[in-house]
């Protein structure tokens, strides 16, 4: 079965600008978490869907934003680009609770550049 | 609240010796474990993990994990490495059981296999 595909894989973004991306997780996997990876900062965690509704959310300012549709596909923002936000966007989609030792299956993740 | 420490940041290692990569944990109550390997430019894949039961645990490709409840720790080991296995190694903890807990994950450990 296809795996967690994210869009795009690179984007080079100017400061204060805005970004989407977009993850759609594999079929029938409810649960869509997003992490952003750095090198100083390792995972973070930004959030989790689970049937179209946020039910985790990580230590992150309101510039970061998501959703998730009908579909379980899902989308993050991030407003107001700074510096600093630029990272490797990894999606994450499972079970979610209905088989909460199941582990995630991880997108190929997105490279956010900003400039 | 969890957390995982990953001992080395780095491990370098010839090709087929033995590698150790360390993992400990803090959880309260119980919890599953998880390694995820990435390889560069891609997302983590899931390794291997601990539910319950045995407390080792492996993986297809010749990677072993030993839960030690006693010491808290989840290490990765594997007897012969190839040079393939050059990747970054996480280590990740969840809250046993139902409901929605998110894994917090360790800062991982870059595994260098020389020829």
């Amino acid at each position: 079965k296809a795996g967690v595909t994210q869009t795009p894989r690179y984007l080079i973004k100017t400061r204060g600008q805005q970004v989407t991306l977009s993850c759609s997780p594999i079929s029938g996997h409810r649960s869509v978490s997003w992490y952003q990876q750095t090198p100083g900062q390792g995972l973070q965690f930004l959030f989790e869907y689970f049937s179209e509704t946020q039910r985790n959310k990580g230590n992150f300012p309101g510039r970061f934003s998501g959703r998730q549709f009908s579909n379980s596909r899902s989308e993050m923002n991030v407003s107001t680009l700074e510096l600093g936000d630029s990272a490797l966007y990894l999606c994450a989609s499972s079970l979610g609770t209905a088989s909460p030792g199941s582990g995630y299956t991880f997108g190929s993740g997105t490279r956010l550049t900003v400039v | 609240a969890q957390s995982v420490t990953q001992l080395d940041s780095q491990v370098p290692v010839f090709e087929e010796a033995p590698v150790e990569l360390r993992c400990n944990y803090s959880s309260s109550v119980s919890v599953y474990l998880f390694w995820y390997v990435q390889y560069p430019n891609q997302g983590l894949q899931l390794l291997l993990k601990y539910l319950s039961g045995s407390t080792l645990v492996e993986s297809i490709n010749g990677f072993e994990a030993e839960f030690n409840k006693s010491q808290t720790s989840f290490h990765l080991r594997k007897p012969s490495v190839h040079i393939s296995d050059t990747a970054e190694y996480f280590c990740a903890v969840r809250r046993g059981g139902g409901g929605s807990y998110i894994p917090t994950f360790g800062r991982g450990t870059s595994l260098i296999v020389h020829p």
